[in-house]
């Protein structure tokens, strides 16, 4: 049971727009910023997103983000094929001293 | 170019240890956190925990306290995962990844991930 809560699955046709959620709390999305990662199996996690909408160099204004009080969205617009992959939400929890919360990970299909 | 590179897979017995290394090179290895993340076969990612390597003070997931240690080697620019007591359920690919320069930032480049097997 992951501390974030995402979908397990949103899918969409190519040229659309999809949104994945991330729900936590308090001490956690409440209070500190959201990253989002790109995860294809068998490669290495892909920081998408950090402090809740920055883009890190490379990566297309197609991937936003964006936080509420206790929750975030990522937005992936124009769909491309090669979107397809696990998303992830992760951020730093001030409980327990202190640590680090993924959600449970989205898996985009483009249909 | 800026790297992580971790050791090969492994495969252990229950009951057995296992360490994992990731070297660091393309920057001032002691200017950002280490972390250590990983997915077990079906699942989500999971925080193991982190280490400061100008320091050497790290803290662990509540969940594996007493079991895992980490270290590093500035020498080498290298950070390592120690985790003891193994179980099925530590079977998983584990992923070390630098953060910034305060443990709260973003992890904004990972390892190739080592995959651990824990198998009577």
């Amino acid at each position: 049971q992951s501390v974030l809560t995402q979908p397990p699955s949103v899918s969409g046709t190519p040229g659309q727009r999809v949104t994945i959620s991330c729900s936590g709390s308090s001490s956690n999305i409440g209070g500190n910023n959201v990253n989002w990662y790109q995860h294809l199996p068998g490669t290495a996690p892909k920081l998408l997103i950090y402090r809740n909408d920055q883009r890190p160099s490379g990566v297309p204004d197609r991937f936003s983000g964006s936080k509420s009080g206790t929750s975030a969205s990522l937005a992936i617009s124009g769909l491309q094929s090669d979107d397809e992959a696990d998303f992830y939400c992760a951020a730093w929890d001030d409980s327990l001293n202190g640590h680090w919360v993924f959600g449970g990970g989205t898996k985009l299909t483009v249909l | 170019q800026v790297h992580l590179v971790q050791s090969g897979a492994e495969m252990r017995k229950p009951g057995a240890s296992m360490k994992v290394s990731c070297r660091a090179s393309g920057y001032t290895f002691t200017d950002n956190f280490v972390h250590w993340v990983r997915q077990a076969p079906g699942q989500g990612l999971e925080w193991v925990g982190r280490i400061e390597p100008s320091s050497g003070a790290a803290s662990f997931a509540q969940n594996l306290q007493g079991r895992v240690t980490m270290t590093s080697d500035t020498s080498i620019s290298t950070a390592y995962m120690e985790l003891t007591g193994l179980t099925s359920d530590d079977t998983a690919v584990y992923y070390c990844a630098r953060g910034g320069h305060q443990v709260w930032l973003h992890f904004d480049l990972w390892g190739q991930g080592t995959l651990v097997t824990v198998s009577s």
